[in-house]
């Protein structure tokens, strides 16, 4: 059966202390990983799309990265506006959406 | 700006009543999505559509119908035989109508209480 796992649930930091947050899975073939972030009452908005194991992309303080069996989010140096839920979601070949995590809560606190 | 709107903001529901949730975007994409959002669980996919006048069932679609008549369009109707509609509604769009194969725009959401 197809699975995204995120971890930790909930992530309190301090301003300024860096830290990832994790997405393993266990799907029958991979197509794609998104990472999504989403403020309370909000939609998601999309941050990274990682396709291949060893691929990295950045954007300002974060960093996502991709093995054959997981995905990390790295946050370097977080600022409090960084807190939200970050998203996890994966594309399995042959189905018609995305399957996603539960989530990890970012705090960050000045 | 191009965006996805979704209205309303909050939508109260009285036992055995169907309730519309409204869904626009103007970016011009084929594919268009609705999720249901509950507390501890992932997004579900309720219905999708990759084409006007086409839809297909996702996870979860029973209780639950839509319909796909203009591009811009994709109303999800909460029916009485959902027989737990309290939830947040998140309407997705993506410009490729290959299944989620490319960055998904969300609208706001839209929180559905039954009372």
């Amino acid at each position: 059966e197809d699975q995204v796992t995120q971890s930790p649930e909930a992530l309190r930091l301090q301003e300024g202390e860096s830290s990832s947050l994790n997405c393993s899975y266990t799907v029958s073939g991979l197509r794609g990983l998104f990472w999504y972030r989403q403020d309370p009452g909000k939609g998601p908005e999309f941050l990274f799309t990682l396709y291949s194991a060893g691929e990295e992309k950045e954007k300002e303080r974060l960093k996502a990265t991709l093995t054959k069996k997981e995905s990390f989010l790295h946050i370097t140096a977080p600022k409090p506006e960084d807190s939200a839920t970050y998203l996890c979601a994966v594309q399995v070949a042959g189905a018609n959406n995305l399957f996603f995590g539960t989530g990890t809560r970012l705090t960050v606190i000045p | 700006d191009g965006g996805i709107t979704q209205s309303p903001k909050y939508l109260f529901r009285k036992e055995g009543q169907n309730v519309t949730l409204s869904c626009e975007q103007n970016l011009n994409h084929d594919a268009m999505y609705w999720y249901r959002q509950d507390p501890g669980q992932g997004l579900r996919l309720i219905y999708y559509s990759q084409i006007v006048n086409d839809f297909q069932k996702g996870d979860i679609a029973e209780g639950y119908s839509v319909s796909r008549e203009k591009k811009e369009s994709f109303p999800l109707t909460v029916t009485s035989a959902q027989k737990n509609p309290t939830a947040f509604y998140l309407c997705a769009s993506t410009k490729d109508r290959r299944p989620m194969n490319t960055e998904a725009f969300f609208g706001q959401g839209t929180r559905l209480t039954v009372v």
